[in-house]
């Protein structure tokens, strides 16, 4: 089975605060995602990577940066989290090319007071 | 863009009930995918398809792509099938794939 783990399933930060979230495949696929979602907005897209040390911005880029140093694993770095990015976060996996659909991790649900 | 629309927006059944979702989506796409987001967030992968229909135990989909719908039915369910449901759609040439706005299913026992 497709493994994609979340670092933290809970996590309380406070404003200010740089805050890392972790995702890490065990399947090889090149295509790693980040989303929020929030009651009312839907799954929205804040980066992707297709490839190694590559980034794309997604459609909530802003307050967000990511890292992807080796190909297992895809940071989302918060660098100074504010109260308006309390959210779900998931991160999702997928092989190239997009078609073959995305493997969701179980999400971390962040809360920054 | 592409527009998906499910419904019915909430559903609330009986144990044993069964029921249809329905997705629909405005332009023609490579891929189409069910999920079922459990009451913990976390997004499960029910089906992969573009088109055509699947089963697996109780659920099955069917995706008619030229008419640019999917239905997921639920048969005899169970009260943990309780949670939203989603369709996400892909097309060519785009880097993502996007979601519907989700069907709640409640299960009463």
């Amino acid at each position: 089975d497709v493994k994609v783990t979340q670092s933290s399933r809970y996590l309380v930060k406070r404003t200010g605060e740089k805050v890392f979230l972790e995702c890490v495949q065990d399947m090889d696929h090149e295509n790693m995602f980040w989303y929020r979602q929030d009651p009312g907005l839907g799954l929205r897209l804040i980066y992707f990577s297709y490839d190694v040390k590559m980034k794309e911005k997604g459609d909530i880029p802003e307050g967000y940066s990511v890292s992807r140093e080796k190909k297992e694993r895809f940071s989302l770095i918060l660098e100074s989290a504010s109260t308006n990015q309390t959210s779900m976060y998931l991160c999702a996996i997928s092989r190239r090319p997009l078609g073959y659909g995305y493997t969701f991790g179980s999400g971390t649900r962040l809360t920054v007071v | 863009g592409i527009q998906v629309e499910q419904s019915p927006p909430d559903l609330i059944l009986q144990e044993g009930a069964n029921s249809t979702l329905r997705c629909n989506f405005s332009d023609s796409v490579n891929n189409l995918q069910w999920f079922h987001q459990n009451p913990w967030g976390q997004l499960i992968n029910l089906f992969y398809i573009p088109s055509g229909t699947k089963q697996n135990g109780r659920l099955s989909a069917t995706t008619v792509a030229t008419e640019r719908y999917s239905l997921l039915y639920i048969s005899s369910s169970q009260t943990t099938d309780s949670g939203v449901y989603f369709c996400a759609v892909h097309t060519s040439g785009t880097y993502k794939y996007i979601f519907g706005t989700g069907t709640r299913l409640k299960v009463l026992a």
